[in-house]
């Protein structure tokens, strides 16, 4: 079956640690995106990336890296940096960045500092 | 910054009426609009999207789309308990890379 799939679902995350979450789609879309979500909050653009080996920050990009090296991955890291982890993560893809684009989403990682 | 507003709820509307949830959006410019259903602890799940002034139907859903008015609605008919759920606008923007923007969702609640 086509989809979006993260890994893992559920990840805890020490104090100073950088934690990956992964990403991959098998719909052959060129576009894939990374949001955060917070109770009460809609969802946040982290990174974006329009093609393979480019990728651009969003509204929220700081403490997090991605990297775009096959179109069908789009890996995100969260470093130390990154003050206020704790979040629903989001992996999205579309078909293109067009105005017709439909956006997808993978099932979510579930990020926890303790 | 490029808006999009919707009242959080929750809307509670009982079994069988119609659900009406509303967006607004900030840019004129705007040119796709999305409705996504979103059940607690989930992802989003697409329902249906709308391009033109007007309504679209699909099933018990219905998109009204009013770009002089900056607005976008979603009506469920014949609303289910399972209809229960947040419901999260999107925009797309026109103008270089076509970022979409969310709004942070109506919580629906149907009761039987």
């Amino acid at each position: 079956d086509g989809g979006i799939t993260q890994s893992p679902k559920y990840l805890f995350r020490k104090e100073g640690q950088n934690v990956t979450l992964s990403c991959e789609q098998n719909l052959n879309h060129d576009a894939m995106y990374w949001y955060r979500q917070d109770p009460g909050q809609g969802l946040r653009l982290i990174y974006y990336s329009q093609i393979v080996n480019d990728f651009q920050k969003g509204d929220i990009a700081e403490g997090y890296s991605v990297s775009r090296e096959k179109k069908e991955s789009f890996p995100l890291t969260v470093t130390s940096a990154q003050k206020n982890p704790t979040a629903f993560y989001l992996c999205a893809s579309s078909i293109g960045a067009g105005p017709g684009n439909t956006i997808y989403f993978g099932e979510g990682s579930w990020l926890t500092v303790v | 910054q490029k808006e999009v507003e919707q009242n959080s709820g929750p809307l509670s509307v009982p079994e069988g009426a119609i659900a009406s949830l509303n967006c607004t959006y900030s840019d004129r410019g705007s040119q796709s609009f999305f409705w996504y259903r979103q059940y607690s602890g989930k992802s989003p799940e697409l329902i249906m999207f709308i391009y033109s002034n007007g309504d679209k139907e699909d099933g018990r859903f219905t998109a009204q789309l009013n770009k002089a008015s900056q607005y976008v609605s979603l009506l469920i008919r014949d609303s289910q308990p399972s209809d229960s759920a947040t419901y999260l606008c999107a925009v797309r923007y026109s103008g270089g890379y076509q970022k979409v923007t969310f709004g942070i969702g109506t919580k629906l609640q149907v009761i039987p």
